[in-house]
């Protein structure tokens, strides 16, 4: 079946620091690829998404580029923000269902920025 | 544009009692998913509704776990007997279409988290 596996955290960095946070997956096919963010108290956010293969998906700073030949997803962001603290998850689509909703998740990594 | 509403924020329950969870998709979506996160692990899918039908529900429990999402109300997931493995945080989700059109957004609301005692 698919799985997706993420860096264990929690990570902790310094404010504008470098942050990679790594995600591989298993699936058959072609899945799309996300990652999204949970802020402390809400709900799940799209950060992020890959449709295909060299795709970069990218926003507010943060990137990650599909890559299949390694079959990974890794979420870099340049120069991290207080504000960027929150519980980072990657995801795939299921490439063989018919529902964009159905989803599998890593575990999530816990990031926390210090000023 | 209210987002997506769940209630309770949190719900306490004695071994053996019954749970409901509601959830209110966003204005104009009629595909809803619940997921479940139990500690320490990631989001896993539980079941997929559109009004008035389950479409898929490979990640429901056999027991005790049941799902609807009536013409009119919000979806209900309902837990009966509920167990101490039944603790952990059910989130939902809503969308306003399934694939095809690479536009599809899946948006989450806060999620319960649900105690057993």
């Amino acid at each position: 079946g698919n799985s997706v596996t993420q860096m264990e955290g929690p990570v902790t960095l310094s404010e504008e620091a470098f942050l990679t946070i790594n995600c591989t997956y298993t699936a058959t096919g072609y899945p799309s690829l996300f990652w999204y963010v949970q802020y402390p108290g809400e709900g799940l956010q799209l950060l992020l998404k890959a449709t295909k293969a060299d795709d970069k998906g990218s926003n507010k700073g943060f990137e990650a580029t599909y890559r299949k030949e390694t079959t990974s997803f890794h979420l870099e962001k340049g120069s991290v923000q207080v504000s960027d603290s929150a519980v980072y998850f990657c995801a795939l689509s299921d490439p063989g269902g018919t529902s964009y909703g159905k989803l599998t998740f890593g575990q999530g990594t816990i990031l926390t920025v210090h000023p | 544009n209210a987002g997506v509403m769940q209630n309770p924020r949190h719900l306490v329950r004695r071994r053996g009692q019954e749970a409901r969870l509601r959830c209110s998709p966003m204005k104009g979506h009629s595909h809803v998913y619940w997921y479940r996160q139990l500690p320490e692990e990631g989001l896993k899918f539980m079941v997929y509704l559109q009004k008035e039908n389950i479409i898929d529900e490979s990640g429901m429990p056999k027991e005790r776990f049941s799902a609807e999402f009536p013409k009119e109300g919000p979806s209900i997931l309902r837990i009966q007997q509920v167990v101490r493995g039944d603790s952990a945080a059910y989130f939902c989700a809503s969308s306003p279409t399934t694939a095809g059109t690479g536009n599809e957004k899946l948006f989450f609301g806060s999620g319960t988290q649900l105690s057993v005692l």
